[in-house]
């Protein structure tokens, strides 16, 4: 089955600690991104890269990295530069392309720092 | 920058009845697209239906369909025959197009709640 997977579901973190959330997807799309949604809040994006090995900050970068070293996949880390990274992560992709820009979205990770 | 607005924090409707959900933008740009989203309470984001800017028809997908006033610049959602399913956070979201291909960044609303009552 095609689709996009993320990994862990809930992961969990001590203050001053890097995480790494996984995004893989076996659709062919190009494009991968990342989201941020805090409660009572739509997403926010962190990070996006339209090819391999290129990626651009989003409206929220700070406090976190990214790699694009395959099509499939597309990780991030929540570094612990970011002051508040408890939220719910989402990872989408899309094919880039002339009015192809229709973005899917895997189905997420719980991040709680204690 | 665009914004989005969905005015409307919490919505409930009768099963088997029709809603509409609200949704405004502030953009300059005369080439974009817009998309309502579903969250259902396990957080999947599901696309619902997608509309081009350059396209006078209104998007219909079964039982959901939008109004799309460009000059208003409003895009609400229509869903028909309401089912217990529908219940979930709807999100309006808009994507800049420039020079034939998108940028790939959506903005998105706040959300609505919509809850569907036996």
């Amino acid at each position: 089955d095609g689709g996009i997977t993320q990994s862990p579901k809930y992961l969990f973190r001590k203050e001053g600690q890097n995480v790494t959330l996984s995004c893989e997807q076996n659709l062919n799309h190009d494009a991968m991104y990342w989201y941020r949604q805090d409660p009572g809040q739509g997403l926010r994006l962190i990070y996006y890269s339209q090819i391999v090995n290129d990626f651009q900050k989003g409206d929220i970068a700070e406090g976190y990295s990214v790699s694009r070293e395959k099509k499939e996949s597309f990780p991030l880390t929540v570094t612990s530069a970011q002051k508040n990274p408890t939220a719910f992560y989402l990872c989408a992709s899309s094919i880039r392309g002339r009015y192809t820009d229709t973005q899917y979205f895997g189905p997420g990770t719980r991040l709680t720092v204690l | 920058a665009q914004t989005v607005t969905q005015s409307q924090p919490e919505m409930s409707v009768q099963e088997a009845e029709t809603v509409t959900l609200s949704c405004t933008y502030d953009t300059s740009e005369s080439n974009y697209y817009l998309f309502w989203y579903k969250q259902p309470p396990s957080r999947q984001m599901i696309l619902v239906i997608r509309q081009e800017a350059y396209k006078q028809q209104n998007a219909t997908e079964n039982r959901f369909s939008v109004n799309f006033q460009k000059a208003a610049k409003s895009f609400s959602l229509k869903i028909s025959d309401s089912q217990l399913g529908d219940t979930a956070m709807y999100f309006c979201a808009f994507m800049k197009i420039a020079g034939g291909t998108s940028y790939g960044k959506l903005t998105f609303g706040q959300g609505t709640i919509l809850t569907v009552h036996p």
